[in-house]
């Protein structure tokens, strides 16, 4: 069956680096997702990985390695609202474009 | 502004009642989702649409029903056969598998939260 692992907590302070990651496994493989969600809002699409290597989005960047089943969200420059928590997620294995999200990393930023 | 509209925002119910949560969309997507969350856990998939008037069961689809008249809405009706129904429930759609990657990008709702009292 499907699975990702991700760690449920990771604490920083502001304007530090936090590295979050996620191992999956899958049969097959459209790329990795990861999502932010802030307490009791909608999930928000962050960034998305196809192929290995280190996607950058501003202060945001995500790596994939398809060869050890692993990715990761790296944040840079810790503000306060980047609390919140955070998931990857793959394309489903037997529900077309639907997919199956890890249970979620909850970042907490502290001044 | 094109984005998904989830109502009630929030809903209480009494056990043995049958409730439907509305989902309506006008971003012309094909696709179509229900989610539910609980607590400390990640999102697990009700039901899915790829086109209009079809749809699958997702992993936890017992004690739910869905239609999908309509390419715009996707309406989620939680049965009293849904055993402990209490949680936070999310509409999302995405375009559909010809979109290549951008079927991966998925827009959710705000979500609807419901409590069976």
């Amino acid at each position: 069956g499907q699975s990702l692992e991700q760690p449920s907590e990771v604490t920083a302070v502001e304007g530090a680096i936090v590295q979050i990651n996620c191992t999956y496994q899958t049969s097959g493989f459209y790329g990795l997702s990861w999502y932010q969600q802030h307490d009791g809002g909608a999930p928000t699409f962050l960034s998305y990985n196809a192929l290995d290597g280190l996607e950058e989005t501003g202060r945001f960047s995500s790596f994939l390695s398809r060869s050890d089943s692993y990715g990761y969200l790296l944040l840079q420059e810790l503000q306060m609202k980047d609390s919140a928590s955070y998931f990857c997620a793959v394309r489903s294995d037997q529900a077309g474009t639907a997919l199956i999200f890890g249970k979620g990393t909850t970042l907490s930023v502290s001044s | 502004d094109g984005g998904i509209t989830q109502s009630p925002k929030y809903l209480f119910r009494k056990e043995g009642q049958n409730v439907t949560l509305s989902c309506e969309q006008n971003l012309n997507h094909d696709a179509m989702y229900w989610y539910r969350q609980d607590p400390g856990q990640g999102l697990r998939l009700i039901y899915y649409s790829q086109i209009v008037n079809d749809f699958q069961k997702g992993d936890i689809a017992e004690g739910y029903s869905v239609s999908r008249e309509k390419k715009e809405s996707f309406p989620l009706t939680v049965t009293s056969a849904q055993k402990n129904p209490t949680a936070f429930y999310l509409c999302a759609s995405s375009p559909g598998q010809g979109a290549g990657s951008g079927a991966n990008v998925l827009t959710f709702g705000a979500g609807s939260r419901l409590t069976v009292l």
